[in-house]
């Protein structure tokens, strides 16, 4: 079945970027996102990317896809405390298949 | 304007009880989920409804039933509440991809 896989925790400074990794094993995966959750409130989406694209920017946020190794990676430029939170990736497909979220990762910003 | 509304927001009930939790979107979107997210944060999914056709039943007891009245609507019915099902359930939309879910803001449930 498809697994969906990152690091729990991600500590920095204020200022500094920041870098999450996600691997995912589904290789009919079309979609991959981005969500981010607040406390004690849902997920909102980020970004997104298509499996045929390598990268995608949106302002502060850099989304690197490697689809040969599974490997997808968030990357927030000039972090700040309000980005501290749960970041989740994603994957999905064309079908009628469900996303599938990875187990978070909380972001910790320093001041 | 909430596009994804639950209600409630918190529950707090006794083993044994049999409850529900409300969901509604104003977005037009054509398919609505359930996800459960326990007390280390995995997101899993329970159900999904297309056009209120039911889509996806993963392996949940079948103390869980959904309902769908309509496709802007998607419910959760809960019997004999267990100790285990204390967690945050969230509901989602979502319209064809690659657009990805808009959530609810969670129903903290607590079985005491």
């Amino acid at each position: 079945g498809e697994d969906v896989e990152q690091s729990l925790f991600l500590s920095v400074r204020e200022g500094d970027s920041s870098v999450i990794n996600c691997t995912y094993t589904d290789s009919s995966s079309t979609y991959l996102y981005w969500y981010k959750q607040e406390p004690g409130a849902g997920l909102q989406l980020l970004t997104y990317i298509f499996s045929n694209m390598d990268m995608k920017q949106d302002q502060r946020l850099t989304v690197l896809l490697n689809k040969k190794d599974k490997h997808l990676s968030l990357r927030i430029a000039d972090t700040q405390t309000g980005d501290s939170a749960i970041y989740f990736c994603a994957e999905g497909d064309t079908g009628r298949r469900a996303l599938t979220f990875g187990s978070g990762t909380r972001l910790q910003v320093q001041p | 304007d909430t596009a994804v509304s639950q209600t409630p927001k918190y529950l707090v009930t006794q083993m044994g009880n049999d409850k529900s939790i409300k969901c509604e979107q104003n977005l037009g979107h054509d398919t609505m989920y359930w996800y459960k997210q326990d007390s280390k944060k995995f997101l899993k999914i329970m159900f999904s409804y297309n056009n209120k056709e039911l889509i996806i039943n993963e392996t949940v007891p079948n103390r869980f039933s959904p309902k769908s009245p309509d496709k802007a609507h998607l419910n959760l019915h809960i019997n004999s509440l267990e100790l285990g099902d204390s967690a945050v359930y969230f509901c989602a939309s979502s319209q064809d991809s690659p657009y990805g879910y808009t959530f609810g803001s969670g129903t903290r449930l607590t079985v005491v």
